[in-house]
């Protein structure tokens, strides 16, 4: 069975950087790509980042480049993402979803629960 | 304000069909595939439909998906309660290499 566990969310300050983090069973994780997904409270989804099954191609949205960063070990099975320089509009549930290959595209056949970070003073 | 334009809103009696559009440029939906996802209340997302019209397993057949140009539907037959949910396409944009949803559609079964 297909498990997707984040982790490293909560309250955080502005300018802030938490790591979020996805441990992954039930798949070989080292043969496909992986995504971060966002949701702010009571909006539509968000893409935010995406990194091939290797981790050597990553892709990121406009509203994260050069904030946010994308990597994964797949020694451990685990995906993260590292953010910085958080801002109030930053403020999120934050999936980790498994693509349907080893390239990344916004495709996506299982989500985690979700880990809701709040940025606020 | 997404890239791929959704309707907001689609609402018809239990038993009917519904369809919600997805609608976006040659640079996404045009030279891409297109997914759909269901995101019931207080849940993450489920993917209903991807590459444009295939279903995984344990979809039922009462949902499909179509793309034509630059836009994709999504088909909902047999309405039922329990498809009361927030619908969502999604796919690649090229220009922007990165990925895009629509803003979202609530179906309402009346």
């Amino acid at each position: 069975e297909v498990q997707l566990l984040e982790s490293g969310g909560g309250l955080v300050q502005p300018g802030g950087s938490p790591r979020l983090s996805c441990a992954a069973s039930g798949f070989t994780f080292s043969s496909y790509a992986m995504n971060w997904v966002r949701q702010a409270p009571g909006k539509g989804l968000e893409w935010v980042s995406g990194i091939s099954s290797s981790g050597g191609s990553t892709f990121y949205a406009d509203s994260v480049k050069g904030r946010f960063t994308i990597s994964r070990d797949n020694s451990k099975n685990t995906v993260y993402l590292q953010m910085n320089s958080l801002r109030a509009e930053d403020t999120a549930i934050y999936y980790c979803a498994k693509g349907f290959k080893g390239s990344v595209t916004t495709k996506s056949d299982y989500w985690g629960q979700g880990t809701l970070v709040t940025v606020s003073s | 304000q997404s890239v791929l334009t959704q309707p907001p809103s689609v609402s018809a009696a239990p038993g009917q069909k519904v369809t919600i559009s997805c609608s976006g440029s040659s640079s996404n939906i045009g030279n891409n595939y297109v997914s759909w996802y269901q995101q019931l209340p207080g849940t993450a997302p489920k993917l209903l439909i991807y590459d444009n019209d295939k279903r995984p397993s344990g979809i039922p057949d009462r949902f499909s998906g179509s793309k034509s140009g630059t836009s994709a539907t999504l088909g909902i037959t047999g309405l039922q309660t329990g498809d009361e949910a927030d619908y969502y396409c999604g796919t690649w944009d090229s220009s922007l290499s990165a990925g895009i949803f629509g803003g979202g559609t609530k179906l309402t079964v009346l």
